[in-house]
């Protein structure tokens, strides 16, 4: 079962504006990933944030995490065609098997 | 590119028979984590081997078996084919057993039961 409920199902935007996605999760964790993977193909690793941190940055990403409500957001600044793909936040549990629980993910449309 | 192959790429079967994949994780990484990606279920858990051991098991069916062999590629086995079984199968490999790091995934097999 998916423990991630993403947030929305589809967006779409124009280039150059922010996108921002969203992720629920419902048990403890140890950290949360984000994952981009474009049409049929391979998951590529974006970021990771450890529960004990409450915003990231990696180049034009920004995530925030909320263990009070578990919750997670991802922010692409300044969008470009190439970030089209559908967004996947994963949830690494902080107790029991150590497996990715990923959400339904989030398909994102740049238009130029 | 994430350093992770898996073949075949494509593969078109029938209902009841039998296929395997074959995943081959970054050089050095131990775990291989199997992952099934389909419309209505979206992206499941299998299974994950650490060093030619099973570490962990998900939503996986009992028609199919997973295994490592001991130069740590992976293959898996998945039997009396159904439709449903139809998706995408990804590998991930990463260096230790836990999902404390981010996992590095192959380009994934689509498998189509016709």
């Amino acid at each position: 079962s998916q423990q991630g409920e993403e947030d929305p199902q589809a967006l779409s935007i124009q280039e150059g504006e922010n996108a921002t996605m969203n992720c629920s999760y419902k048990t403890s964790i140890n950290n949360l990933q984000w994952y981009r993977q474009n049409s049929g193909r391979g998951l590529v690793h974006l970021i990771l944030i450890r529960s004990n941190e409450r915003e990231k940055h990696s180049g034009r990403l920004r995530v925030t995490l909320d263990t009070s409500k578990k919750s997670s957001s991802l922010l692409i600044t300044a969008s470009r065609a190439a970030d089209t793909a559908s967004y996947f936040c994963a949830t690494a549990p902080r107790k029991g098997a150590q497996k990715l629980v990923f959400g339904q993910g989030t398909r994102l449309t740049i238009n130029p | 590119d994430s350093g992770v192959t898996q073949t075949p790429k494509h593969l078109i079967t029938a209902t009841g028979q039998r296929v395997t994949l074959r995943c081959s994780p970054r050089s050095g990484d131990l775990s291989v984590y199997w992952y099934q990606q389909s419309l209505d279920q979206g992206l499941q858990f299998l299974i994950q081997y650490y060093n030619g051991e099973e570490r962990a098991k998900g939503n996986i069916l009992e028609r199919f078996s997973a295994q490592q062999f001991p130069d740590l590629h992976s293959e898996l086995n998945l039997s009396s084919l159904e439709l449903g079984d139809s998706a995408l199968y990804f590998c991930a490999s990463m260096p230790g057993d836990s999902s404390y790091n981010e996992q590095f995934f192959g380009p994934g097999t689509r498998l189509t039961v016709l």
